[in-house]
């Protein structure tokens, strides 16, 4: 198995919902990442826990709050989002996030949020 | 200010010809450089890699050159086929800063033309 899976595929959510995105591994990567792309912009790095534990936080604002219950699950907890916040949201995991080597990170396909 | 930079936003090749896409960085702590495929309404899937101690890495039709002292790397397609037709965005590393963040380039669109 080597996918990474993200759900939903598609969201749209009012500026007072809360709402959440999920992604799941089962490759036994010890690293995971939330990326945001806007539309032709490269993709952003916003988070990156390694070994479950937060290690980046790319100054993301509050109203994104991040989750990694355990080495195979992340979340993405959205609260009082801005329509400025659409675009596409991809989750990613790597063997390894700290150490050597940095090889591949393996993208899932991204859930497509709009925020109206 | 953009640390990787992909110059031509699209490009188009005749299918059987080489497509060569290219790529410029800034930050000299950049050692381990990636290509990405991405299909519209998809992730990015990782194509190929190379260490910044290697100055070439090839993978079937796929090969990846890099020049250290010109901070550039390129990514040759030989012989392109229609299902190239993506885009490609570069990415790098710090390998010292042991933190696996990946910074992307703005892609390249290739069209490969049957």
């Amino acid at each position: 198995d080597t996918e990474v899976t993200q759900t939903p595929k598609h969201l749209v959510m009012g500026m007072t919902n809360k709402k959440s995105l999920k992604c799941e591994q089962h490759m036994g990567h010890r690293a995971m990442y939330w990326y945001k792309q806007k539309a032709k912009k490269p993709p952003e790095l916003m988070f990156v826990y390694s070994y479950e534990k937060l290690s980046i936080n790319e100054s993301v604002p509050s109203r994104f709050s991040p989750e990694c219950p355990n080495s195979s699950l992340l979340n993405l907890h959205l609260h009082a989002l801005q329509p400025e916040d659409s675009a596409l949201y991809l989750c990613a995991s790597s063997p390894q996030g700290n150490g050597p080597p940095n090889t591949e990170a393996f993208f899932g396909q991204g859930t497509r949020l709009t925020v109206v | 200010d953009q640390q990787v930079k992909q110059n031509s936003p699209s490009l188009s090749v005749q299918e059987g010809r080489i497509s060569i896409l290219n790529c410029d960085y800034t930050n000299s702590m950049f050692d381990y450089f990636l290509w990405y495929k991405k299909y519209p309404a998809e992730g990015p899937t990782f194509l190929i890699s190379i260490s910044s101690i290697k100055d070439k890495n090839e993978d079937g039709r796929f090969t990846v050159f890099l020049n250290k002292s010109a901070k550039h790397l390129s990514l040759h397609i030989v012989p392109s086929q229609p299902g190239d037709s993506a885009v490609y965005f570069c990415a790098a590393s710090a390998y010292s800063s042991n933190t696996g963040k990946l910074i992307f380039g703005q892609g390249t669109t290739l069209q490969v033309k049957p």
